[in-house]
């Protein structure tokens, strides 16, 4: 069956740290795949997209990777804050998929100061 | 800048009852979703639309109904409300089918007793 899975449990971390988060899918073929960050009570916002042949993506203190054999994305986030702490969602998008994106069921980060 | 917006907020229902949630977008994108996002799983996708005037099921559309009569807006019902429709529920839109990034609104938390 086809699967996105993101660690349940939280990850807790000492602020200035890298908080590295872990997206691992199985039976499909993305296209491309997103990360959103999402707070208590809100909706989810846009951080990063990556497409299937790129290896990495940046954006200020983030960072992304995407293996296709592996079929896993990493996010990071370098020197944490506390402001950091959210939930975090992957998601992607199947080959040609009409932009329906399937999400992981997310991971939250605690930063602790 | 609205972005998406979504009425109510809150809402509870006795099971059998119907409803309507109003999305509304201001930035004339083409595509409109709807979500439900339920504890411990990724938001699952209800049904979407790529047009005016278009509409498609998505993963999870039994017990839901949409339309897309204008561009800006796209409307959820519940024809016969049951408990296993109490959730959170998320629209989004987006501009480009092929980048996919979502704008997400505030979220509809619906509960059916």
């Amino acid at each position: 069956s086809q699967k996105i899975e993101q660690n349940s449990e939280a990850l807790n971390i000492q602020e200035g740290k890298t908080a590295t988060l872990t997206c691992n899918y199985t039976n499909y073929s993305p296209a491309y795949l997103q990360w959103y960050r999402q707070d208590p009570g809100r909706g989810p916002v846009f951080l990063l997209l990556i497409r299937e042949n790129e290896k990495e993506k940046r954006k200020e203190r983030l960072k992304v990777t995407f293996d296709t054999t592996l079929k896993q994305s990493l996010f990071h986030i370098t020197a944490s804050q506390p402001a950091d702490s959210a939930t975090y969602l992957c998601a992607l998008v199947p080959s040609g998929g009409y932009n329906k994106l399937i999400f992981g069921a997310g991971t939250r980060l605690a930063v602790h100061p | 800048n609205a972005g998406v917006t979504q009425t109510p907020k809150f809402r509870v229902l006795k099971t059998g009852q119907s409803m309507t949630l109003l999305c509304a977008q201001d930035m004339n994108h083409e595509y409109m979703y709807w979500y439900r996002q339920d504890p411990g799983m990724g938001l699952r996708l209800i049904h979407y639309s790529v047009g005016e005037g278009t509409t498609a099921k998505g993963e999870v559309p039994d017990g839901y109904n949409v339309s897309r009569l204008k561009k800006q807006n796209f409307l959820l019902g519940l024809e016969s409300a049951a408990p296993s429709q109490t959730s959170v529920y998320f629209c989004a839109s987006s501009r480009d089918k092929n980048t996919g990034e979502l704008f997400f609104g505030e979220g509809s938390r619906l509960t059916v007793l």
